[in-house]
């Protein structure tokens, strides 16, 4: 069965930390993995996108990194800011248009 | 491009009511997908449509719901009748066919409903 996990469920973190979230997936075949985040009150929006052979990718502060043969994903925050609080969506497309979605992780940034 | 544009943001109805809620793509898109999010299940695919066709509905909870997509730039989901665990932010998300390794789902605003 395609399946999408991620941890934590939510985290809490000090402004200026880092913090790490993970995604496992047993989707396949395999198009690209990406890591969506979405403000409280709107749609999620990309972040991030890899590809089978892609290891890491960052977007500024985020760095994705992606091990296929694990089927593993990390999505890395450095220097946290407050507008980083929001939900981290790990998405794993499959041929023929097919997205499979975790639950994401819930992440507050505190003063 | 404005985006994909989903109304109403905000509905609440009585139970028994019925609810439709709209969506317009991307221009150009020809998959267009209707997810449910709720804080205990997190995102779930109800239906997508590709090239204005369903072609998979398997997550549409019940025959209460349905979904149709008259034209490239157009949808309904439609709710009959309404009950309050159908409350929840419905979005609606499109793609385009381009490479199948950048293929990406934009996503609307949301609906969120509250069935009293």
């Amino acid at each position: 069965k395609n399946q999408v996990e991620q941890s934590p469920q939510s985290l809490i973190i000090l402004e200026g930390k880092n913090c790490t979230l993970q995604c496992n997936y047993t989707v396949s075949p395999f198009s690209n993995l990406r890591w969506y985040k979405q403000d409280t009150g709107r749609g999620p929006v990309s972040l991030t996108i890899m590809t089978f052979s892609e290891n890491t990718k960052s977007n500024g502060r985020y760095t994705a990194t992606l091990d296929a043969d694990t089927k593993q994903s990390s999505l890395h925050i450095t220097a946290s800011q407050l507008s980083d609080s929001a939900s981290y969506i790990c998405v794993v497309s499959a041929p023929g248009n097919q997205f499979y979605f975790g639950t994401g992780t819930s992440l507050t940034v505190i003063p | 491009d404005a985006g994909v544009i989903q109304s109403p943001r905000h509905e609440v109805t009585e139970m028994g009511q019925e609810v439709t809620l709209r969506c317009k793509p991307i221009s150009g898109h020809n998959s267009l997908f209707w997810y449910r999010q709720t804080m205990m299940r997190g995102l779930e695919l109800l239906i997508y449509f590709n090239n204005n066709v369903p072609i998979d509905d398997s997550g549409m909870p019940e025959d209460r719901f349905s979904a149709k997509m008259p034209n490239a730039s157009f949808s309904t989901l439609k709710i009959q009748p309404s009950e309050p665990r159908d409350s929840a932010v419905y979005f609606c998300a499109s793609s385009s066919p381009g490479a199948l390794m950048n293929t990406e789902a934009f996503f609307g605003q949301g609906t969120r409903l509250t069935v009293v």
